[in-house]
């Protein structure tokens, strides 16, 4: 059935560091959704990419989607504790939405 | 501002028992959905409903059911609650638009002994 792959599964580095996680589909995706869910809290949308190579910024954070469609990356840029959380992609394949397994960001003052 | 409530935070409940947890959006959404969270899986889909009245099976509907009588509200129900379904569970709705974002309520973690 549909999978998407998150990796890595827990990341913790120093404030200050860049951070990436990444996510793979076994098919082709329709857009691809990423949340941000805070310890203790519930997902929070961050953004939605749509077309095939697609990248888009919000401050530190840059949001790829792969040439394919299959592959999204999400990278912070000089983390910060407010970073903290689990992030989510989640793939459309024009029905619903697969969810991958999430990285939990840890970030070091 | 958006909301999604979910009935109960924390529930702890016996094997066996029946078990409802409540969805109300505030946001006149058409889809809802319920997933549930584990350590290492992420989030899966449960149920979701497009529409009053509708329910769809979601990846792993075995031991739930759902109603949907009210667009405002969808229910989960647990007819007869086993450990293996202790878990957070996260209610979600979106508007009419299936690729739009997910609007998640606070969650519920449910303890099955």
């Amino acid at each position: 059935g549909q999978q998407v792959m998150q990796i890595p599964q827990y990341q913790h580095v120093q404030e200050g560091e860049d951070f990436t996680t990444y996510c793979n589909s076994s098919t082709t995706l329709s857009n691809i959704q990423w949340y941000k869910q805070r310890p203790g809290g519930h997902p929070v949308f961050l953004i939605q990419l749509v077309k095939s190579g697609e990248v888009k910024k919000q401050k530190r954070l840059t949001f790829q989607f792969g040439e394919a469609k299959k592959n999204s990356s999400l990278h912070i840029t000089a983390t910060q504790t407010t970073d903290v959380g689990t992030y989510f992609c989640a793939g459309n394949t024009g029905n619903q939405f697969y969810f991958g397994t999430g990285t939990s960001l840890t970030v070091i003052p | 501002d958006v909301k999604v409530t979910q009935s109960s935070r924390y529930l702890v409940k016996r094997t066996g028992e029946k078990v409802f947890l409540e969805c109300v959006q505030d946001m006149d959404h058409e889809n809802m959905f319920w997933y549930r969270q584990d350590p290492g899986l992420g989030l899966r889909l449960i149920y979701f409903s497009y529409d009053v009245k509708m329910k769809e099976k979601g990846d792993i509907p075995e031991g739930y059911s759902v109603s949907r009588e009210k667009k405002e509200r969808f229910s989960l129900i647990l007819e007869s609650a086993s450990t293996n379904q202790t878990s957070m569970y996260l209610c979600a709705s979106r508007s009419g638009q299936r690729t739009g974002e997910l609007f998640f309520g606070e969650g519920s973690r449910l303890t099955v002994l």
